[in-house]
């Protein structure tokens, strides 16, 4: 499956603990980004890179989130000290970031997060 | 401040019917415009896009029209079938990609 993946699937973890989402995006795509998505709510932008570069994050994102995406592939969405608001489902999603085609965005199945 | 609108919640269509499903945005220098469909606990799918240089695309039983003069557009779906029950974004695109809160689409037999 050459696909955007994401791991884990699902996560509960206890209020006030960190957790780490992974995102491999489809190989060759130069950009990533991560989206947030709660129930009846379109997905929500929190950041995306050109390569390893992070070239826009969301106000809305607070300073308890962090990403990286060190070598330009994979990447990684932390949380730190997680709060009940922070249950959503964590999209990835990447693309060419060139040309016409460039645009379009691929979303892997998303990581759930339960925080309880 | 929503810059991508979908203003129905749900839309229930026949099966065999056209379904159409409807987006406003509010920023002129979106250049390119999107639909996604999404399957509940699945990541949204990629159906269709469009160029703003352009007013229509089509793709199989899929149409995109855009009417940049009312910021306006909308997804045809002929004929409508059973799978196609789903909710569907629209999004728009400057650097990043901005998404609608979706449209349920039931598809009754």
């Amino acid at each position: 499956d050459t696909g955007v993946s994401q791991d884990p699937r699902h996560k509960i973890t206890k209020r006030g603990q960190n957790v780490t989402f992974r995102c491999d995006p489809i190989s060759e795509h130069n950009r990533l980004y991560w989206y947030r998505q709660t129930l009846g709510q379109g997905p929500e932008f929190l950041t995306y890179f050109q390569n390893e570069a992070q070239l826009e994050k969301s106000r809305l994102l607070s300073d308890r989130f962090s990403a990286e995406r060190p070598k330009g592939s994979f990447s990684t969405l932390e949380i730190q000290r997680t709060e009940q608001g922070d249950s959503a489902m964590y999209l990835c999603a990447s693309s060419l970031g060139q040309g016409a085609a460039g645009n379009t965005i691929y979303f892997g199945e998303g990581s759930w997060l339960t925080v309880v | 401040d929503q810059q991508v609108k979908q203003n129905s919640p749900s839309l229930s269509v026949q099966e065999g019917r056209i379904s159409i499903l409807n987006c406003d945005y509010t920023n002129s220098m979106f250049d390119y415009f999107l639909w996604y469909k999404k399957y509940p606990a699945e990541g949204p799918t990629f159906l269709i896009s469009i160029s703003s240089i352009k007013d229509k695309n089509e793709d199989g039983r899929f149409t995109v029209f855009l009417n940049k003069s009312a910021k306006h557009l909308s997804l045809h779906i002929v004929p409508s079938q059973p799978g196609d029950s789903a909710v569907y974004f629209c999004a728009a695109q400057d650097d990043k990609i901005i998404f609608g809160k979706g449209t349920r689409l039931h598809i009754l037999p």
